[in-house]
This record gives structure tokens, sequence and C-alpha cells, in this order.
């Protein structure tokens, strides 16, 4: 079965500064991998995907993510973050095929705070 | 495009009584949705898969008589829980899948509902 490991369930940053979350999956055959935003009481929002193809991803709200292979890792990043970027993330996996084709697994979220 | 509601928002129920949780595809049709539960500072576990016009698949470990799963139409599915206790208290996530999406991990969200078993 497919898992997906976020280190460090919170992150504390400056307004402005670098903001890196990190997730890793654990799957000899790279799954599809996500981001997803969820800012209190409210259901999640898709922030990226990785399905094939180009290995860096950039999605909304200036974030990116960039899978590696040999790491097994695929780490959300923003050069620069906002106060509006608070919020817990998490990092999901589906598989390519068998009978979780379809199916996410969440990692354990990660809740960023951004300082002023 | 492709929002997901749920109702109610929050609520409020005593302990032994039954509670229903809608979920709605507004402008699309759904023809799988699932059922998530997430526990305060904790991930979302699933519970169970629906398909319209089937019957649901539970996860492991989720009790399928205590979590009635009812997926009617295209647009709607419910999710009663039965004989609530205080420790299913808890925050309902759904989330749906669309008749016309070529690719089977595309989600769409809804907003949560927030159970509190009293």
């Amino acid at each position: 079965a497919q898992s997906v490991t976020q280190l460090g369930s919170h992150v504390s940053v400056s307004e402005g500064a670098l903001v890196l979350l990190r997730c890793n999956y654990s799957s000899s055959v790279p799954p599809y991998l996500f981001w997803y935003v969820q800012y209190p009481n409210q259901g999640l929002q898709l922030l990226l995907k990785y399905t094939s193809a180009a290995t860096l991803v950039k999605g909304i709200n200036g974030f990116e993510a960039e899978f590696k292979k040999s790491e097994t890792s695929f780490h959300l990043t923003k050069p620069s973050a906002h106060m509006s970027d608070a919020a817990e993330y998490f990092c999901a996996v589906s598989d390519r095929g068998g009978t979780s084709y379809g199916k996410l697994t969440f990692g354990q979220g990660t809740i960023l705070t951004v300082h002023p | 495009g492709a929002v997901v509601s749920q109702h109610p928002s929050r609520v409020i129920c005593k302990s032994g009584t039954s509670v229903k949780i809608e979920c709605r595809s507004l402008d699309f049709q759904a023809t799988t949705m699932f059922w998530y539960r997430q526990f305060p500072k904790q991930s979302l576990m699933l519970m169970a898969t629906s398909n319209e016009g089937s019957k649901a698949t539970y996860e492991q470990g989720v009790e399928k008589d205590k979590f009635l799963i009812n997926h009617a139409s295209l647009t709607l599915s419910t999710l009663t829980v039965t004989s609530a206790h205080p420790e299913d208290s808890s925050f309902y996530i759904c989330s749906a899948r669309s008749r016309g999406t070529s690719e089977p991990y595309e989600q769409y969200f809804g907003p949560g509902t927030r159970l509190t078993v009293t």
C-alpha cells in the first residue's frame, strides 16, 4: 500500500521568506502526487499535481513542487511567503493502477505559520 | 466549476441519535464520491467510496452498519451516522469525481461537516 510522510507537523516562516514543506512517499512505482491546502474548517483545495512528464510542477498561489524519483520526494516550495499562505498543507498520493487506483492517501499534514 | 457542497456545515446531536450529512456536486455529475473523516490535528482518512447506483465500498475498520452511505443520484451522496457516540465526533469531508474525467485520481472536495456528539 502507498504511504506518504510529511516531515514536520509545524513549519513557521517570516513573511517574504522561503517556504519549504517536505513530503516523501514509499512506493517502488512512482505514484501520482498531489499537494492540497486546507484552511480552518474548510475542505481541501488542490495546489498542484504530478502525474507524468515534467518533474517540476507549478501550481496556484506561487507554489511549486519537484518530483525527485531518486529521493522519493515531492517537496513543496514557495519563494516568498505571504500571510495568506498560513494554512495546513497535505501531501497525497494515488496509485497508477491496481485496487487502489484513483484513491488518495494523505500525509499527516503540515501547519504553516507565517509571521509578519 | 466543479463545486461540491455539504450540508449541514455543523451539527450537534445527542448520543444515540442518527445524523445525516449530504454531499452534492453542484455543477457536474459525480459517478463516484468519497467520504473522509478527519480528527483534530490529524490527516484525512478515507472511510468509503460510493458509486452511483451501487453499494458503497468501505475501507478496512469502518463499520458499514454505523456509517450508512447512499449515492442515489449523480449529484447526491449521503452519509448517515447511526446511533452516534461522542467518539464519532469529527470533521467529515466528502469529495466527488466527475463523470467526464479521464483522470481517476481527480477529486473535488466539499467544505466539510463538523459533527459533535454530546
